[in-house]
């Protein structure tokens, strides 16, 4: 059974950096195909994706938020790492890291199991 | 970026009602489209991946069809527990995007 759960700070100030971790089990982030991908979704709005990281270490983000982001893994520890720098109120959002279902890139894949999210508020 | 674009944005339906939720993409996705249920704040379900393949456990009254660039979700016999909000996503190419979600609300 394939499980993910997001775990950091609850409160941000503006300008500060996001860091998230999503702890995971049931697979590796050694084998060939798999991903773990973060996505947000603000208050009332809709789902937006920030970004994943492949077992190969390639790492692909949102065309938007891509100056600010880094994801990283720790394939020994079953972690993956969100930085986000520069925080600002509009990045108040609920954080959920997903798993990359499917085969290798270009085949079919989609997001699931998705962790519980976690909301992170930005406020001075 | 593949522009997702959803229709309608809200949906009022009865129970026992069938309703189709449309996802247009800005431009060819072959079959890499999945649909996903949200309730209550929770985090979203896959319903169907590949346009048209039903996720393990889901109910039969969900289904879904096209490639290219327009897919329809059709939910069959709505019961209480399908009134949520729907978001398609193109998994074609990175970035990634969804759809701004269909607001499925009961009658």
């Amino acid at each position: 059974q394939i499980t993910l759960k997001e775990s950091g700070p609850t409160l941000v100030k503006p300008t500060q950096t996001l860091t998230l971790t999503c702890t995971f089990s049931g697979f590796s982030l050694s084998t060939s195909g798999v991903g773990v991908g973060w996505i947000r979704q603000p208050p009332g709005k809709a789902l937006e994706w920030l970004g994943i990281i492949y077992w190969d270490d390639e790492e692909r983000y949102s065309s938007s938020l891509q100056s600010r982001l880094t994801i990283t893994k720790d394939t020994s520890k079953n972690q993956v790492v969100l930085s986000m720098t520069n925080m600002d109120p509009v990045d108040t959002a609920s954080y959920y890291c997903v798993y990359r279902q499917g085969g290798v890139r270009g085949d079919t894949n989609w997001f699931d199991p998705w962790g519980q999210g976690i909301l992170v508020t930005v406020s001075s | 970026d593949i522009q997702m674009t959803q229709s309608p944005s809200s949906l009022s339906a009865s129970i026992g009602d069938s309703v189709t939720i449309t996802c247009r993409a800005s431009q060819s996705i072959s079959s890499h489209l999945n649909w996903y249920q949200q309730k209550g704040g929770k985090a979203p379900k896959v319903l169907i991946y590949g346009a048209s393949s039903l996720e393990g456990g889901v109910s039969s009254r969900f289904s879904g069809s096209g490639s290219g660039t327009d897919f329809t979700l059709t939910i069959f016999s709505l019961q209480p527990e399908d009134f949520a909000t729907y978001y398609c996503q193109q998994s074609y190419s990175t970035p990634i995007t969804f759809g701004q979600g269909t607001r499925l609300e009961i009658k």
